[in-house]
């Protein structure tokens, strides 16, 4: 299976600050078909995961341009540029080139 | 938009099978959809079970293939996840979601505890 390695684990963040995770994964993500299919969701307290990026870079309808994707390869960054209150919970990295598909272990978010 | 309500015991005895549903709410034809399901133990993270495609066939993770079975019903607008001998590393709250390659629509999810 592809390994997915988030970090850190846990992150505290001033409101307005910028925020950044890093998921790194265990062999490149690049299909034969030319695309990357490294997603990010986010857990908030209590609910089900919610799609925020997908294919590393597009944001899913409704997610706000505070969140970015980047990377390639086997490194990949999901950005907050100003975190708020509501961007509180979980974040998982989740690759789908591989089979079967995984996920990282999940970096927890709150406001300082 | 299309919701997704997941049903099913919340306790199931160790070596039984566990049998979950989840109801597609929307207003257009979910026969050309795929439906994935996936768990995540209690304060744990998350990880794939499978999904079963609009034509029928399924995609399972090895890791639990053998106990697995995952189908769709279009008539009835569900999906359904059966898991046989379970164990107590089976207790996790199960999702459904709209496979797109990303899961882009979840269920609030349903608890099963395994437990005798």
């Amino acid at each position: 299976d592809t390994v997915m390695t988030q970090t850190p684990l846990s992150l505290s963040v001033t409101p307005g600050q910028p925020a950044s995770i890093s998921c790194k994964s265990g062999q490149s993500l690049l299909h034969s078909n030319g695309k990357t299919y490294l997603y990010w969701y986010l857990q908030k307290p209590g609910q089900s995961p919610q799609l925020l990026i997908y294919e590393v870079s597009s944001r899913f309808s409704g997610v706000p341009d505070r969140f970015s994707g980047s990377g390639s390869g086997t490194d990949f960054t999901l950005k907050i540029s100003r975190v708020e209150a509501e961007d509180v919970g979980v974040y998982y990295c989740m690759q789908n080139t591989h089979f079967p598909r995984t996920f990282g272990q999940g970096t927890k978010v709150e406001i300082k | 938009q299309v919701q997704l309500q997941e049903s099913g015991p919340g306790l199931v005895k160790p070596s039984e099978t566990l049998s979950l549903t989840c109801a597609v709410c929307d207003d257009s034809i979910s026969s050309d959809y795929n439906w994935g399901w996936i768990r995540q133990p209690p304060g744990k993270g998350l990880e794939w079970i499978g999904t079963v495609f609009h034509g029928g066939s399924t995609s399972y993770n090895p890791s639990l293939k053998s106990r697995v079975t995952i189908s769709a019903d279009t008539s009835k607008k569900q999906s359904s996840l059966k898991m046989s001998s379970v164990t107590a590393a089976d207790t996790a709250v199960y999702y459904c979601a709209r496979d797109v390659s990303a899961f882009d629509i979840w269920g609030q999810g349903t608890m099963v505890t395994v437990s005798s």
